[in-house]
């Protein structure tokens, strides 16, 4: 079974462009999930999705970053215009409705942008 | 406002020697905490996941210990190899599912 895929695994953009970063999730997790670290820092949440509905987008850090989940399926998140301080590591991560084990949280790799 | 800091920031171990990493989270009201193992360049991968009505988790040389009331859970590594290098981050879940993270543990465990 795959994993949580992301792409592209590393991009570099110029300040100003835009970048648009695509996350797969693992076949039948409603929940998806977008995580950032940006250099030196602790990994901060984004927002969540249950399905096609985004549940929670209070750590988006302002309007230059959108999000969405077509169909419930796939994720993008589209920074643009990016600046300097965007750079980073953009994670995503799906997990299974419900209790237990639907708990765990599945990441992928990581898609590593760097803003010049 | 929930804080998790993780000690020591950096670890260098001999192979073969049990080891102990150490995280602490400022509020007692979690829903679980997860451990992870992050590879360089690499993603992040799910260790232990523990419930906040549980001690403690198992599998194989890991075991991950909470203890809600006092704001602490430690990953023991046992008998350790090579492999083990990677940085571990722990986690925490107020059920919200709005995970907040140490800055993560960076262990070298050499031959």
């Amino acid at each position: 079974e795959a994993g949580v895929t992301q792409f592209p695994s590393h991009s570099v953009i110029e300040k100003g462009q835009t970048v648009t970063l695509r996350c797969d999730p693992i076949s039948g997790h409603d929940n998806l999930y977008w995580y950032r670290r940006v250099m030196g820092k602790e990994i901060k949440f984004l927002l969540h999705f249950v399905k096609e509905s985004k549940q929670d987008e209070s750590g988006m850090p302002n309007n230059r970053f959108l999000a969405e989940r077509t169909g419930g399926t796939y994720s993008t998140l589209k920074v643009q215009p990016a600046e300097l301080e965007d750079s980073g590591v953009y994670f995503c991560a799906s997990s299974q409705l419900g209790q237990g084990s639907g708990n765990t949280i599945y990441f992928g790799e990581g898609s590593w942008l760097t803003v010049v | 406002k929930q804080e998790v800091t993780q000690i020591p920031a950096a670890l260098s171990v001999p192979e073969g020697e049990n080891l102990v990493l150490n995280c602490s989270f400022t509020d007692s009201a979690i829903y679980n905490l997860q451990w992870f193992r992050q590879d360089p360049g690499k993603g992040l991968t799910s260790l232990l996941l523990i419930q906040s009505s549980q001690r403690e988790q198992t599998s194989g040389r890991l075991n991950a210990s909470l203890d809600k009331s006092s704001g602490r859970s430690t990953l023991y590594i046992a008998a350790s190899q090579p492999g083990d290098s990677a940085t571990y981050l722990c986690a925490v879940d107020r059920n919200n599912r709005k995970l907040i993270w140490g800055l993560g543990t960076s262990l070298a465990v050499n031959p």
